[in-house]
């Protein structure tokens, strides 16, 4: 079965460039996760959806990070414009929110580099 | 405010030893504790969890003991070998709540 798929696995901008991480959860999952994680803050949650609602966005930096799910099958995280400290690997994982364990099935990635 | 702690950092252990990693959390409405196992290049993936109902939980060589009262739980890996060098991630959840609330990772290294 596929998990949870990312797109591109590897970005590599200039500052001020758009940047737009894609993903796929796993059929069947009602919730979606978009973190992010680097050495010095580990990883953060940035927003969750839960049946392609946005339930909670208080993670997401500034402004310039902005997250859709249009349907249960894609959500994209832009940032606009980027900037180097922007420069993390994201991951998107997704869930169903009736299992009582609330386990997350995380994607394997997208690393980007701002310069 | 980290609402999950992790300690220590990092940890060496030699093939064969027994890692432990601890994990203390401050919401008493948690009431899901998992472990997730990240290796390098990878997304971070669940290793095992608990529910406070038990002390412990075990599978295969890796063990979980919960302490409801100190509001800490950690994981042992007996027997430690190379392949289980990974960054491992201790979080938190509260029950009708999608949201784990991360620890910020413990890399464990295993020589041989």
């Amino acid at each position: 079965d596929a998990g949870v798929i990312q797109s591109p696995r590897h970005e590599v901008t200039e500052m001020g460039q758009e940047v737009t991480l894609r993903c796929k959860p796993i059929s069947g999952h009602n919730s979606l996760f978009w973190y992010r994680q680097t050495m010095m803050r580990g990883l953060e949650l940035l927003i969750y959806f839960n049946n392609n609602v946005p339930i909670d966005d208080s993670g997401m930096p500034e402004d310039r990070f902005s997250a859709k799910m249009p349907n249960a099958s894609f959500s994209t995280l832009k940032i606009q414009p980027s900037e180097p400290r922007d420069s993390a690997v994201y991951f998107c994982a997704s869930s169903f929110s009736g299992d009582l364990g609330n386990e997350q099935f995380f994607g394997p990635g997208t690393r980007l580099t701002v310069l | 405010q980290q609402q999950v702690k992790q300690s220590p950092q990092s940890l060496i252990v030699q093939k064969g030893g027994i890692s432990i990693i601890n994990c203390a959390y401050e919401n008493t409405a948690f009431d899901y504790f998992p472990w997730y196992q990240q290796f390098p290049g990878k997304g971070p993936a669940l290793l095992i969890a608990i529910r406070p109902d038990v002390s412990e939980k075990k599978e295969g060589r890796f063990t979980i003991s919960f302490n409801k009262s100190a509001k800490q739980f950690s994981l042992h890996i007996m027997d430690s070998q190379p392949g289980d060098s990974a960054t491992y991630f201790c979080a938190a959840s509260s029950y009708g709540n999608n949201r784990l609330a991360f620890g910020k990772g413990n890399q464990v290294v295993v020589i041989p």
